[in-house]
């Protein structure tokens, strides 16, 4: 079955640091890029970059250029969002997602999300 | 960006009902579009993408169609688990954007 695990809720403190992760399986996870998208409470999804596992090559959208980081450990299937220094802003459900890999980019396969709560 | 404007913003409809979205692109973007249904709690689900492309394992209920701008998903028939918030997404350009969503409640 083809499928993104990723891991579990957190809960941090303004200006802490935080990576969370989303594992392939399945599948070839070289051979697809994968992306994040971040849905704040009771609002939208908002894509935030995508990732090539197979080489690292990373696209980031405009608004959430500097303020994440996204990488991936191909050498276990794993894709990461990261930050370095969390904002109350920051809380919001992330789910990261495989995208199509015949030229449509669509994501056809989500992870269930990691909720992410930032509060003092 | 390319900005992506879904109407209505909800609706009420009824089992059966025929159901229409709309979502229009701020520029032309070549049918370089995907529809998503989020249902509470849960991820959102690909449905169709260029336009018009049913995903493997949708049902056929669901149908999308547009050109240029102006873009449309239709439920042909409503069903009791079709109650949920759909999403379009452009990837004509550089930098993906969705649409605000929909979300279809029960009348």
């Amino acid at each position: 079955e083809v499928q993104l695990v990723q891991s579990g809720a957190e809960v941090k403190k303004p200006g802490e640091s935080l990576k969370i992760s989303c594992k392939g399986s399945g599948y070839s996870f070289t051979s697809y890029w994968i992306g994040w998208v971040r849905q704040m409470p009771g609002k939208g999804l908002e894509w935030m970059g995508i990732i090539y596992p197979g080489d690292s090559d990373t696209r980031y959208s405009p608004s959430f250029q500097g303020q994440v980081t996204i990488s991936a450990d191909k050498s276990i299937s794993t894709a990461y969002l990261q930050w370095s220094s969390l904002k109350a802003s920051d809380t919001a459900m992330y789910y990261c997602a495989r995208l199509k890999p015949d030229g449509d980019d669509a994501f056809d396969i989500w992870g269930q999300g990691t909720m992410v709560t930032v509060s003092s | 960006d390319i900005q992506m404007t879904q109407s209505p913003s909800s609706l009420s409809a009824s089992v059966g009902d025929r159901v229409t979205i709309t979502c229009r692109a701020s520029q032309g973007i070549s049918n370089s579009l995907a529809w998503y249904q989020q249902k509470p709690g849960k991820a959102p689900k690909l449905l169709l993408y260029a336009a018009s492309r049913l995903e493997s394992g949708v049902p056929s209920r669901f149908s999308g169609s547009g050109s240029g701008t102006d873009y449309t998903l239709t439920i042909s028939s409503l069903q009791p688990e079709d109650f949920a918030t759909y999403y379009c997404q452009q990837y004509y350009s550089t930098s993906w954007t969705f649409g605000q969503g929909t979300k279809v409640e029960i009348k």
